[in-house]
């Protein structure tokens, strides 16, 4: 079984500051490993995703996370947050080693982040 | 990019009637195609799963019987809510998968009165 868990319901950050939205997940195997931003009323967009070699994952829109496998951990980060990176935020993962046609995606909660201006 | 076009983006609809969401993959096939429900301010639910030509695979607790799904072709896959309920009030979000990954339709706001 795969499970994923976004401690905090809620991040609220400055403009201009660094801001880190966490997660850490549980699978059998090796995880991938996703990051994905939803707009009130709106799809999910894909931010990042982790699949193998470099721990220090580069993203879209200036975000970044780290996979630490000994931590189990997926941390989302971004150095100077923005007005227009508040929104909903989901970690997402799925075990790579998963069998044939067995592709499904496990969400946390999503974390609601807040930038003040 | 590949994209996933859905529609309607909101639909109100009549307790009693049906209502059909469409997704089609724009510029990719669509291997499979995941359908989920989001309540306000939570998670997405997966659910059901559907592999292009075949059968699809429910979530527990999903009714199949209800919540129709459709996946004739590598570019179209369909929910049809049956008989519509205001507990079926919510936010349905398709998910088309290929080699690359997933992508996501825009979702679709269904409101049942």
């Amino acid at each position: 079984a795969q499970s994923v868990a976004q401690p905090e319901d809620q991040v609220k950050v400055a403009e201009g500051n660094p801001l880190t939205v966490k997660c850490t997940y549980s699978v059998s195997g090796n995880p991938y490993l996703f990051w994905y931003v939803q707009y009130p009323n709106r799809g999910l967009q894909f931010l990042l995703k982790y699949i193998t070699g470099d721990n220090l994952v580069k993203g879209s829109y200036g975000f970044e996370a780290e996979f630490n496998k000994s931590q189990t951990s997926f941390h989302l980060k971004k150095p100077s947050a923005l007005v227009s990176d508040s929104a909903l935020y989901f970690c997402a993962v799925r075990e790579m080693d998963s069998g044939a046609g067995s592709y499904q995606l496990t969400f946390g909660k999503g974390t609601k982040l807040s930038v003040i201006p | 990019g590949a994209v996933v076009s859905q529609h309607p983006s909101w639909v109100i609809c009549k307790s009693g009637t049906s209502v059909k969401i469409e997704c089609r993959s724009l510029d990719f096939q669509a291997t499979t195609m995941f359908w989920y429900r989001q309540f306000p301010k939570q998670s997405l639910m997966l659910m059901a799963t559907s592999n292009e030509g075949s059968k699809a695979t429910y979530e527990q607790g999903v009714e199949k019987d209800k919540f129709l799904i459709n996946h004739a072709s590598l570019t179209l896959s369909t929910l049809t809510v049956t008989s519509a309920h205001p507990e079926d009030s919510s936010f349905y979000i398709c998910s088309g998968f290929d080699n690359y990954g997933y992508t996501f339709g825009s979702g679709t706001r269904l409101t049942v009165v």
